[in-house]
C-alpha cells in the first residue's frame, strides 16, 4: 500500500515550457487534490475532484490544468510555465474530507 | 471567507518542556478542524480531526482539543523527533475545501 505517490519529485523549467505532474492514490479514495506550498503563503488549493469525472477551481487555478483519468490519478498540467509558478506541488486524496498527501513535487522555473 | 491563524509561527522548547500550539479559526458553521504534522521535505501527515466544541483527541504526547473560536495542540514531554511544523485546517459552512493555517514550527532541544 504506497498510498499517494507523486512524480517527478524533483523539476526545473524555463518559462514557456509545459510539463505534467502525475499523482496516484492506492486507497480507493473518491476525492483527490492538487496544492501548492510557498514560505509564508501556506497550502493553497489549486484544483479539487470530488469524485471520477469531476474537477473545480481551488484558490489558485491560474495557469494549471487538471485531469481525473480514472479514480486512482489526478494529473496536473502547467502549459506554459512561469517564475511564479516555482513552488512545492503537493497531491492529496481523502474518503471525506481528511487528506491524505503524497512527498511532494519540488517545481523550479528558471 | 474562511480564516485560519496560527500562534506563535515558531516555538522551541527543551526535550520534557510541556506546552500548547494555538488555532484560532473565523468560519461560518465549522463542520471539521484538522490537524497535520509535516517535516522537513516531505508532505502534510495527517494527525486530528475534531468536529464540535468540547472535543479531544489523543496520540502518543499529543493532545488536540477544540473550542467554538480555537484549537489547541497540547504536547506533554515532547522528544527531539515531535520537531516539525504543525498545520492546523478547518472546513466551514458550505464550502467543500479545507482553508490551512500557515503552520507552527516546533523545535525540540535535546
Amino acid at each position: 500500500n504506497a498510498g499517494v505517490t507523486q512524480t517527478p519529485k524533483f523539476q526545473v523549467l524555463k518559462t514557456g515550457q509545459s510539463m505534467t505532474l502525475q499523482c496516484a492514490q492506492d486507497m480507493n479514495h473518491n476525492s483527490m487534490y492538487w496544492y501548492r506550498q510557498d514560505p509564508g503563503m501556506g497550502l493553497r488549493l489549486i484544483y479539487y475532484s470530488a469524485s471520477e469525472g469531476t474537477t473545480d477551481k481551488g484558490e489558485v487555478p491560474n495557469g494549471y490544468n487538471v485531469s481525473r483519468l480514472n479514480k486512482r490519478e489526478f494529473s496536473l498540467r502547467l502549459e506554459s510555465a512561469a517564475p511564479s509558478q516555482t513552488s512545492v506541488y503537493f497531491c492529496a486524496s481523502g474518503p471525506g474530507y481528511e487528506q491524505y498527501f503524497g512527498p511532494g513535487t519540488r517545481l523550479t522555473v528558471t | 471567507e474562511d480564516q485560519v491563524t496560527q500562534s506563535p509561527e515558531a516555538l522551541r522548547l527543551q526535550e520534557g518542556e510541556s506546552s500548547s500550539l494555538n488555532c484560532s479559526y473565523t468560519v461560518s458553521g465549522l463542520r471539521g478542524l484538522f490537524w497535520y504534522r509535516q517535516d522537513p521535505g516531505k508532505g502534510p501527515e495527517f494527525l486530528f480531526t475534531l468536529y464540535s466544541a468540547g472535543e479531544e483527541k489523543e496520540k502518543e504526547r499529543l493532545k488536540a482539543t477544540l473550542t467554538k473560536k480555537e484549537s489547541f495542540l497540547h504536547i506533554t514531554a515532547p522528544k527531539p523527533e515531535d520537531s516539525a511544523t504543525y498545520l492546523c485546517a478547518v472546513l466551514g459552512g458550505a464550502n467543500s475545501k479545507l482553508t490551512f493555517g500557515k503552520g507552527i514550527t516546533l523545535s525540540v532541544r535535546p
